[in-house]
Formats: C-alpha cells, structure tokens, sequence
C-alpha cells in the first residue's frame, strides 16, 4: 500500500499567521488518467472528517479561499493564508491513486 | 444536500460478528464508489475498503482482508460492510464515506470486547 508521511505532526499557530503542513507519498499519485487524487481532509474535535481539496488544488464548495493545495507527484502541501480559530483540529492527506486507499498520520493545528 | 447515515454498530465479543449499513440520500448513489474509513479511539483514519458503482471491483486493507466484505444495494441507496472474526483492534467508529472522501457520515462505533 502507499504510505502517506506528513510534517510536522504537532502545528502551534498564531490566530492570523500563515501555516504549512507537508504530505510525501511512497510513490506517484498520478493516476492513469492523467489526475493526481490527493485530497487533502479536516477533522474538527468531536465533528466527523470534511475533506477541504480535491485533485491537489481544488477547493470543495464551502470551503474558505485561505485553503490551498499545490504539489505534484509525491510532494504535496496544504497552506492556510490567515490561521482562525475554527481551523482548530487535525488536518490529513490521503491518496485515491491506488487502491486501497490510504491517509497521513494526521497534523494536529492548535492555537498558540 | 447529501446525507450518510451509519448503522448497526454496537458492543460484540472477538470473534464475533457486527454488520453495519449506510443509508445514503441526496446524491446519486449507483453513480459513485463507497468507502468504509474508520478511526480507532484517539487515532487517525484509517481505509478500510471500497466498492465500485456496479459492485464488480471492491478493495480491502490488508489487515481485514478474508474477515470484511463491502457490498451495496443501489436500488436501496445503501452500503453495508459485513464483519466476521472480529478482534480486539476493529475497535473504532467507522464511517461511510462517498468516492474518495467527498462527503462523509456521523459514524458508528464498533467495541470489539470481552
């Protein structure tokens, strides 16, 4: 299976400052069909999972325009402009390249 | 809106038997692949399998593989995962989700315990 490897595990931000998390696959997410299916998911304490990005860079509908995604092939990040505090909770990368899919270990973004 | 509603877990001995559905509405189920993802207390998440449109290619983790078996009904809009031999470690919530992630259900708790 793909292993997913994110960094850093542990994120402490401060409410307005920009914040980084990184995502590595064990090998290339790009499909036979010329996408990459790398998504990119928010987990808020005590809510279930909501992915955020589609195919790298694609923001789902309700999503805030502080999200972006970019990578290619095996190196992937997910950058947020302006942290708030709703962002509060455990972002993961997971790939849909190849099945079975597979998740990070999971960042955990808190508020400094 | 799309909703995804989990069912059927609850508290079973090793070696048990559980078997959860998900009933799903607002989309057009028989036009998009199923997952079940679950998460262990206080971990992360975890793939447990999914399943094609027509049910013709279904996928599994390694560590569930010959004890799990996906399967859907399209004309129910609904998802089912059949868990046999179950250990200690499938305790988790797990949730149904749609294609890769798109959208996810509240989850149910499967506890695996003597």
């Amino acid at each position: 299976d793909v292993v997913m490897t994110q960094s850093p595990l542990s994120l402490p931000v401060t409410l307005g400052q920009p914040a980084s998390i990184s995502c590595r696959s064990s090998q290339s997410l790009v499909y036979s069909d010329g996408n990459t299916y790398l998504n990119w998911i928010q987990q808020r304490p005590g809510q279930s999972p909501r992915r955020l990005i589609y195919k790298v860079s694609n923001r789902d509908s309700g999503v805030p325009d502080r999200f972006s995604g970019s990578g290619s092939g095996t190196d992937f990040t997910l950058k947020i402009s302006r942290v708030e505090a709703e962002d509060v909770g455990v972002y993961y990368c997971m790939q849909g390249t190849h099945w079975p899919g597979t998740f990070g270990q999971g960042t955990k973004l808190e508020i400094k | 809106e799309v909703h995804l509603v989990e069912s059927g877990g609850g508290l079973v001995q090793p070696g048990g038997s559980l078997r959860l559905s998900c009933a799903a509405s607002g989309i057009t189920f028989s036009s998009f692949w199923m997952a079940w993802v679950r998460q262990a207390p206080g971990k992360g998440l975890e793939w447990v399998a999914n399943i094609k449109q027509d049910g013709s290619e279904r996928y599994y983790v390694d560590s569930v593989k010959g004890r799990f078996t996906i399967s859907r009904d399209n004309a129910k809009n609904s998802l089912y995962l059949q868990m046999n031999s179950l250990r200690v470690e499938d305790t988790a919530v797990y949730f149904c989700a749609r294609g890769r992630g798109g959208d996810w259900g509240q989850g149910t708790l499967v506890t695996v315990s003597s």
